[in-house]
């Protein structure tokens, strides 16, 4: 039962901001939501996490609606680097949860 | 950033024989640690939770006598494939979790791609 729900894939113009949006309507008072992307044949690297308040950080911003029933994840000005698959997962704050990956968001940015 | 690496970065070996993936935190103490392996086209799927000092959590349909995990240290453990066989070729990527920030976030190795021969 997946917990978010992603769009496949999305393009974005080199320079322009990236909008990636993410539906978790099940989410729990106690579960964060995170955001991590994986460029090809790499580990997967943390973006930024967030549990109600809108987040920003030197890699990207994160908006949460008021009802935590959906966010997004913004990359102000996307470079061919972003380039990546998105994941966004939803986890209570536990050192012992681990990350349950679903398929993520394809982002292609085009020159 | 917490820093995780991984050893080797890519190993290929014949059929039967076994493999080991060292995994470190470099600087944090991760008192838990996740391995996840990776199939072509796929995501992400967990395989493991590994505490330190004790014997590690599998999940549904691996196999604890074939993938052994050891912890033995809050900044080591390592994943050994025991009798590897090519339908073990993945991609297989370990996290550790640091408290920062007022939530605990896992942090990924580079990932160690296996070929098994």
């Amino acid at each position: 039962d997946a917990k978010t729900t992603q769009p496949t894939s999305m393009d974005c113009a080199e320079g322009r901001a990236a909008n990636l949006p993410c539906n978790h309507s099940t989410i729990s008072g106690n579960e964060y939501v995170y955001w991590y992307r994986q460029i090809h044949s790499q580990g997967p690297q943390y973006i930024i996490h967030g549990l109600k308040n809108n987040e920003t950080n030197e890699m990207a911003s994160l908006i949460i609606t008021e009802d935590r029933k959906s966010s997004t994840l913004i990359l102000p000005h996307a470079t061919l680097r972003d380039t990546a698959v998105y994941y966004c997962i939803v986890r209570p704050y536990s050192t012992h949860n681990d990350m349950r990956f679903g398929a993520g968001t394809r982002l292609t940015v085009k020159p | 950033g917490a820093v995780v690496s991984q050893h080797p970065s890519r190993v290929i070996c014949k059929s039967g024989t076994s493999v080991k993936i060292e995994c470190r935190s470099l600087d944090f103490q991760a008192t838990t640690m996740f391995w996840y392996r990776q199939f072509p086209k796929q995501s992400l799927m967990l395989m493991a939770t590994s505490n330190e000092g004790s014997k590690a959590t599998y999940e549904q349909g691996v196999e604890k006598d074939k993938f052994l995990i050891n912890h033995a240290s809050l900044t080591l453990s390592t994943l050994t494939v025991t009798s590897a066989h090519p339908e073990d070729s993945s991609f297989y990527i370990c996290s550790g979790t640091s408290a920062s920030g007022g939530a605990d976030t896992q942090y990924f190795g580079p990932g160690t791609r296996l070929t098994v021969l």
